[in-house]
């Protein structure tokens, strides 16, 4: 147990249809890290928040957001919802707002997002 | 060209086999290399993490790193069933937070 919760595990919704995607991160952890895998482009990287603050962006669409709220829990938003959304959303969190000192990031088990 | 490539696999192993996994990266910005395995179903977790080019070894794994080549790999020895899962290298540039993946390579160990 990684100590990440991410909520809900599985989800099912129609194309055009909007989605929030909830994680808690490890205790003490200010950092979190949003996610995408798919089967096609693996492991992306899509938004990275700070203590309430954003700190990096990746490949996130316009039409997905995220926040970062006081208590640290983050959500991510995903709307207008297209087939190609379909993936596993992971959020991580670590220690510090770099992840080079040890690279590690602490994964929790995932969103599964099926777009029909 | 991906900044990262990573054969996907699946490789399939008898139970004790030697095994090699390997990456090669094109951005010679990256510094910090990592190695994590994910079981299905489940969030990646760190299994090693090398800064230099060379060699670091922790109990059965060791992570390999050429910084001139743009290469790195990672050594199973004596590998088993429960070694079974996909393992995704993952670098970082020096001065960046982010990681960016491999898109895993899957093992299967037979008993």
């Amino acid at each position: 147990d990684s100590g990440v919760t991410q909520t809900p595990k599985h989800l099912i919704t129609a194309t055009g249809q909007r989605v929030t995607l909830r994680c808690s991160p490890r205790s003490g952890d200010l950092s979190v890290y949003w996610y995408q895998q798919s089967l096609d482009q693996g492991l992306q990287f899509l938004i990275q928040y700070y203590n309430g603050e954003e700190r990096a962006k990746g490949n996130i669409l316009e039409r997905f957001s995220a926040q970062q709220f006081p208590d640290l829990h983050s959500e991510l938003n995903l709307s207008s919802l297209e087939l190609g959304d379909s993936a596993l959303y992971f959020c991580a969190s670590s220690v510090v707002g770099r992840a080079t000192n040890t690279g590690e990031l602490f994964f929790g088990e995932g969103s599964r997002l099926t777009v029909l | 060209q991906k900044e990262v490539e990573q054969d996907p696999g699946p490789l399939s192993v008898p139970e004790g086999a030697i095994v090699s996994l390997n990456c090669t990266y094109s951005n010679s910005a990256f510094q910090y290399f990592m190695w994590y395995r994910q079981y299905s179903r489940k969030g990646p977790e760190l299994l090693m993490y090398t800064y230099s080019s060379g060699n670091k070894e922790d109990g059965r794994f060791t992570a390999q790193v050429d910084k001139s080549s743009k290469y790195i790999s990672l050594f199973i020895r004596d590998s088993q069933p429960s070694d079974s899962a996909t393992y995704l290298c993952a670098m970082v540039r020096s001065g960046y937070s982010t990681l960016t993946f491999g898109k895993g390579t899957m093992l299967l160990v037979s008993p």
